[in-house]
């Protein structure tokens, strides 16, 4: 069964370092997703991407925050300076069109330090 | 400013008995609603999910509700299952006419399903 694959499950960074969280979506979707879930707080939308551009985006996702979508397979997210707050699990999801349901990775737990 | 409520945080049923999850909203433009089942270390995985226009959708031993007046739905387990022990999440999408995607989740209700 397709499934949203995300690398890697768990990193640790330094407070200021740039980090990439890496997915790769299910290989006919063309929506994608960025999610993050702080510890004990609600899952919260960060972005979305159709087209090889940024289709929406919250308030979270402010000028540090970037995606990609490099080779056509890829959908990654960079963190230009990462801050104690941006600790989280972070999950990529898509989807096929746009209403249908979106299909969520495993999620790639980051830990700011 | 919680769009999308789950008011109870956990809930413990027994095995073969009914699982009733509640979810309020309060933006009327949300259109599509979604019901989200998370097991620790995964992410969200889709269950079942219905449209504005419809009151009733349902999946086997899965079955959402919709009251548009009341700005609630709810999601029922019928016979629950110590397997469908997890978190499961509301969400919730707004007719914007765009093609985005963008949920609105609750805060999640921990489901225990006791043998």
């Amino acid at each position: 069964e397709p499934e949203v694959t995300q690398t890697p499950s768990h990193q640790v960074t330094q407070m200021g370092q740039e980090v990439i969280l890496r997915c790769v979506p299910i290989s006919n979707h063309l929506y994608f997703y960025w999610y993050r879930q702080i510890l004990g707080q609600k899952v919260e939308f960060l972005v979305s991407f159709y087209n090889n551009e940024i289709s929406e985006k919250s308030e979270i996702f402010d000028d540090q925050f970037s995606v990609e979508r490099p080779d056509g397979s890829n959908f990654t997210l960079k963190i230009r300076s990462t801050k104690l707050e941006d600790s989280a699990m972070y999950f990529c999801a898509s989807s096929g069109y746009r209403n249908t349901e979106a299909f969520f990775g495993q999620g790639t737990r980051l830990t700011v330090v | 400013d919680q769009q999308v409520k789950q008011n109870s945080p956990s809930l413990s049923v027994q095995e073969g008995r009914i699982s009733i999850l509640n979810c309020d909203y309060t933006n009327s433009m949300f259109d599509y609603f979604l019901w989200y089942k998370k097991y620790p270390a995964e992410g969200p995985t889709f269950l079942i999910s219905i449209s504005s226009i419809k009151d009733k959708n349902e999946d086997g031993r899965f079955t959402v509700f919709l009251n548009k007046s009341a700005k609630h739905l709810s999601l029922h387990i019928v016979p629950s299952q110590p397997g469908d022990s997890a978190v499961y999440f509301c969400a919730a999408k707004e007719n914007s006419g765009g093609s985005n995607y963008k949920l609105t989740f609750g805060k999640g209700t921990l489901l225990t399903v006791n043998p």
